[in-house]
């Protein structure tokens, strides 16, 4: 069965770093989102990428956040100057025709 | 703006007994989507069960199913039979017709007892 696939699985950085989340969504799919889950709370939405191009964006999603699709497979996001507050778990979607969407399993992100 | 709204923050049934778990939501659009999402322990966001706005039958999953009244804007997860397996957080989420975002309640969090 065809699944999303996020690395890393967990990754630890220092305050002010960049990092970049990577994620391989379903092949045939043609939107694409990151949402976030701070420890404990709710799942929210940070941005929907289509057609190559940003659709929408959160008010989290500021320019401290950039996504890309470079290669036609992946689907990045990038997090520059990391703060203590972007701890939280990230996770990729991808959906098709049907609207229902597929998560990939998730990076824990830790920013010490 | 849509809202969805999960009142019962935790929720704990026996073993093979039956539970069902709260969601109303708030749009002004009259065709969307509703999912219902399980996150187990792994953190994983598993689908469980999807129910277009415009099928007035409610959907049926196995031992899950739903009770969606769209005039009360209520959309309630039925678990049947319930496993320990089922224990995890219960995710509510909305979409609308258009391959939009999902918004997502607070969770609820299901405890299974032997």
């Amino acid at each position: 069965e065809p699944e999303v696939t996020q690395t890393p699985s967990h990754q630890v950085t220092q305050m002010g770093q960049e990092v970049i989340l990577r994620c391989v969504p379903i092949s045939n799919h043609l939107y694409f989102y990151w949402y976030r889950q701070i420890l404990g709370q709710k799942v929210e939405f940070l941005v929907s990428f289509y057609n190559n191009e940003i659709s929408e964006k959160s008010e989290i999603f500021d320019d401290q956040f950039s996504v890309e699709r470079p290669d036609g497979s992946n689907f990045t996001l990038k997090i520059r100057s990391t703060k203590l507050e972007d701890s939280a778990m990230y996770f990729c979607a991808s959906n098709g025709q049907l609207l229902e969407a597929f998560f990939g399993q998730g990076t824990r992100l830790t920013v010490v | 703006a849509q809202t969805v709204t999960q009142s019962q923050p935790e929720m704990s049934v026996q073993e093979a007994e039956t539970v069902t778990l709260s969601c109303t939501y708030d749009t002004s659009e009259s065709d969307y989507y509703l999912f219902w999402y399980k996150q187990p322990p792994s953190r994983q966001m598993i689908l469980v069960i999807r129910q277009e706005a415009y099928k007035q039958q409610n959907a049926t999953e196995n031992r899950f199913s739903v009770n969606f009244q769209k005039a009360a804007k209520s959309f309630s997860l039925k678990i049947s039979d319930s496993q320990l397996g089922d224990a995890a957080m219960y995710f509510c989420a909305y979409r609308n017709n258009q391959g939009g975002k999902l918004i997502f309640g607070q969770g609820t969090e299901l405890s299974v007892k032997p």
